[in-house]
């Protein structure tokens, strides 16, 4: 079965500042990847995803990510943070083949400080 | 645009007591997912519907979770009795079909407190 661990359970950086949050899966067989990104009191919200092809995914609030294959990982970054982007950051993995089940890391709780 | 609904957004009840949760999909997504998240955790899948079917229940403590889609359309998720582990985020999500490329939508999701 699937698994992904997220490397950091807490990330404080600096208004600006660039940042980095660790995620490592763990699958058999190939899998798609995606970040999710969860405010206070809301629902997922999708940041990226990767299918295929480029292993370098933009996505959407100026995160991107990569996925590497021989080390099993698919960093998520942002060359400049805001406040608003103070929120739990989720890596998830699927297999390609079969039912579409999403198995989620721990989540990294991002806090941006002014 | 388009948005997954649930209610209630929050939810207190006592141990013992039943609750139900509802979530609406997006319109024409045949594919209905219900996730709990425990504080401080990621969500985990407790059932997926294609249309009115059950696709993955695995999860699902089925002596006390029940989970219905009758019309393929809205769903109910069901607890009775609650228990004091319960306490959690239910969310909801849909997709157009279970294909994995697919994005999954998630809804604001139900935050439940049993005491």
């Amino acid at each position: 079965a699937q698994s992904v661990t997220q490397l950091d359970s807490q990330v404080p950086v600096f208004e600006e500042a660039p940042v980095e949050l660790r995620c490592n899966y763990s699958s058999s067989v190939s899998v798609y990847l995606f970040w999710y990104v969860q405010y206070p009191n809301q629902g997922l919200q999708l940041l990226l995803k990767y299918l295929s092809g480029s292993t370098l995914v933009k996505g959407i609030n100026g995160f991107e990510a990569e996925f590497n294959k021989s080390q099993t990982s698919f960093h998520l970054r942002k060359p400049s943070v805001h406040i608003s982007d103070t929120a739990e950051y989720f890596c998830a993995v699927t297999l390609i083949q079969g039912a579409q089940k999403l198995v989620f890391g721990q989540g990294t709780r991002l806090t941006i400080n002014p | 645009e388009a948005e997954v609904a649930q209610s209630p957004r929050y939810k207190i009840t006592e141990k013992s007591q039943a609750v139900a949760f509802w979530c609406d999909p997006i319109s024409g997504h045949a594919t209905l997912y219900w996730y709990r998240q425990i504080l401080g955790q990621g969500p985990e899948l407790l059932v997926q519907f294609q249309d009115e079917s059950v696709v993955d229940d695995s999860q699902l403590p089925k002596d006390r979770f029940s989970a219905e889609r009758l019309k393929g359309v809205d769903s109910t998720l069901k607890i009775q009795p609650a228990e004091l582990g319960d306490s959690a985020m239910y969310l909801c999500a849909s997709s157009l079909s279970q294909t994995t490329r697919n994005e999954q939508f998630f809804g604001p999701g139900t935050r439940l407190t049993v005491l």
